[in-house]
């Protein structure tokens, strides 16, 4: 099956700084990618719908100028936490729908556990 | 908003013993359906899928129910295994090219053996 990879899979920053978490699909274009969030005990909820070579689409109450993304090419998604807090310490995953869409499953990378210290 | 949502936080099993999971969805412009599960630390993974212009599919193993009428999904799970152990999602997705899954709370299964 398709294979989308996260890296990095966990990191500890200091409450200021700024991580970058990049997405890539590995065997299948990807026009489309999203970025999830979740909390412990939680479901998955959307941050983000990230279109390639366009500005990504933010769910309400999600700050763009924080969580910033950049869909450069078709296998490529990244997510930059900026200034970041221990309040955005949690599990960040990204998704891709192959570029067919309609009716097709989406792939999940295997998530960034971020520790904002 | 509309959303999916399941109907028990938890469940607990024995090994050997069937599972059933349960979902109920509001969304009715979704056609698509989605079970995933998810270990510790880990993203989802994709188990089985369905249309809405089926009531029934089976994989290995797995059986996901679709009843358009109540708008109500479940997944069940034969003879259920300790690595079977893990938080279940079900997910729509809208008939609309470049949306997102949506997803329910989760359900935890433990199975014990």
């Amino acid at each position: 099956g398709a294979v989308v990879s996260q890296h990095p899979s966990w990191v500890i920053c200091k409450s200021g700084t700024s991580v970058k978490i990049e997405c890539r699909s590995l065997d299948f274009q990807a026009t489309t990618m999203f970025w999830y969030r979740q909390f412990p005990k939680q479901s998955l909820m959307l941050m983000a719908t990230s279109n390639e070579g366009s500005k990504a689409t933010y769910e309400q109450g999600v700050e763009k100028d924080k969580f910033l993304i950049n869909h450069a090419s078709l296998t490529l998604s990244t997510l930059t936490v900026t200034s970041a807090h221990p309040e955005d310490s949690s599990f960040y995953i990204c998704s891709a729908r192959d570029r067919a869409g309609l009716g097709t499953e989406a792939f999940f990378g295997q998530g960034t556990r971020l520790t904002v210290v | 908003g509309e959303s999916v949502g399941l109907h028990l936080p938890t469940l607990s099993v024995q090994e050997g013993d069937n599972s059933i999971i349960n979902c109920a969805y509001s969304n009715s412009a979704s056609d698509y359906f989605i079970w995933y599960k998810q270990e510790s630390g880990k993203g989802p993974q994709f188990i089985i899928d369905i249309r809405s212009n089926m009531d029934k599919r089976q994989g290995q193993r797995v059986t996901v129910l679709l009843n358009k009428t109540v708008k109500h999904l479940s997944l069940q799970i034969a003879a259920t295994q300790p690595g079977d152990s893990a938080v279940y999602f079900c997910a729509e997705i809208p008939n609309q090219a470049g949306t997102a899954l949506i997803f329910g709370k989760g359900t935890t299964l433990s199975v014990s053996s």
